[in-house]
This record gives C-alpha cells, sequence and structure tokens, in this order.
C-alpha cells in the first residue's frame, strides 16, 4: 500500500535554531518527492521537488535530502526564523495512474522567540 | 499569488442546507483536484477532474459531488450539511502532460457548518 509517514507530528524549537523534519515513504513507481508549506489557514505551496537521482537540493534556508534506497527524505531548516511556522508537508508523486500524489500528513512547527 | 482561485473564502451556513464552492484553476491547466481540511488534520483527497472529465476519486462522500466546465473552472456541490462538513476546502491544480506535476493550490474556502 502506498504510504508517506512524517515525524515527528509537531516540533517546537526557538528562534534561530535548526531542525529536521523526516519523511519516509513507501511508493512505487516513484515519480517524485515534494516538500510543501502550510501557513495556518493558507493553501500548501511547494519548496522543493527531489527526482530519483537527486540526493540534495537547497531552497534558501531550506535544504531537503532524499534516499532512494531507504525511501527516505528530510528537511532541514536553518537558522530557523518565526515564519518558518507553519505545516510542512511530504508529497510523493507516483509515476503511473490516474491520481498521482500522496500526502503525508505533516509536522507542525512552532518557531519561539 | 499561485493563481489558483476560490470562492468564497468563507461561508457560513446550517445543518441540512446545500453550498457550492467554486474554482478556478491557473491558466494552462487542465486538472483540478479538490481537497478537504479538518481542523488540525492532513489533506484528504476527495476528487480529481482533468479537462472536464472525472479523473480519481477519493474519499468523497455521496452528498457531496463536483464537475468542471468547459471554460476549466469547477465546482464542488455539498449538500445535506452536517456539523462535520465544516472544514477548509482546497482547490489545487497541476500543469498538463506531467507525471506528479507540481500542485498550485487556492487559499482555500473555509466552511463553517452550525
Amino acid at each position: 500500500k502506498n504510504q508517506v509517514e512524517q515525524s515527528p507530528q509537531s516540533l517546537i524549537i526557538l528562534e534561530g535554531k535548526n531542525c529536521t523534519l523526516q519523511c519516509n515513504y513507501t511508493v512505487s513507481p516513484f515519480s517524485n518527492l515534494r516538500w510543501y508549506k502550510q501557513d495556518t489557514g493558507r493553501g500548501p505551496v511547494s519548496l522543493t521537488i527531489m527526482t530519483f537521482s537527486e540526493n540534495t537540493k537547497s531552497n534558501g534556508r531550506y535544504t531537503a535530502t532524499l534516499d532512494a534506497d531507504t525511501k527516505q527524505s528530510s528537511l532541514h531548516i536553518t537558522a530557523s526564523q518565526l515564519s518558518d511556522s507553519a505545516s510542512y508537508i511530504c508529497v510523493v508523486s507516483l509515476l503511473s495512474g490516474t491520481y498521482k500524489y500522496i500526502f503525508g500528513t505533516g509536522t507542525r512547527l512552532k518557531v519561539l522567540a | 499569488d499561485s493563481g489558483v482561485t476560490q470562492t468564497p473564502k468563507h461561508l457560513i451556513t446550517a445543518t441540512g442546507q446545500r453550498v457550492t464552492l467554486r474554482c478556478s484553476p491557473r491558466s494552462g491547466d487542465l486538472s483540478v483536484y479538490w481537497y478537504q481540511q479538518s481542523l488540525d488534520q492532513g489533506l484528504q483527497f476527495l476528487i480529481q477532474y482533468y479537462n472536464g472529465e472525472e479523473r480519481a476519486k477519493g474519499n468523497i462522500l455521496e452528498r457531496f459531488s463536483a464537475q468542471q466546465f468547459p471554460d476549466l473552472h469547477s465546482e464542488l456541490n455539498l449538500s445535506s450539511l452536517e456539523l462535520g462538513d465544516s472544514a477548509l476546502y482546497f482547490c489545487a491544480s497541476s500543469p498538463p502532460g506531467t507525471s506528479g506535476g507540481e500542485l498550485f493550490f487556492g487559499e482555500g474556502s473555509r466552511l463553517t457548518v452550525l
């Protein structure tokens, strides 16, 4: 069964600290993996996309990694800011099929001053 | 701004009533997806349309229905509303011709059923 699991469910850190969010998936056939950021009450916005051959990709203070062998991805946030407070959703896409998106339940991050 | 437009932004109604949520996808996108997000929950896939035709169904209740019109805008109809239908409803669109292309989400319609 195609599944995406994220950990932790929630996380509280102090402003300026780093953190890492995890995503484990059992999705086949794999096409790509995206991390989305969802501010409270807003629509999710894509942060990064990882394809099978990519190990690391950065977008400012966000760095995503992908290990296709172990089917794990992580999102590392450096020097966190209050505006990083949001839910982070891992979405894995299938290579085939009519509906191609498997959503994780998200990690809720709270950055405190 | 994702380019996906949803109306209304907020809607308050009573149990047993019927509402219609509207979504206009990004210019050029043929696929429209509807998602439901209850309080503090993840996004639940409801239904997908591609160029006017239903493409995939998720956990959509029989009381809910949707359609995509020739101009590619979509409507989600929710009937016989119950308290538990209170949620954020998101619409997303994706570019054609890509496998698992990026989803572009609207700002959502917040439905409150009293």
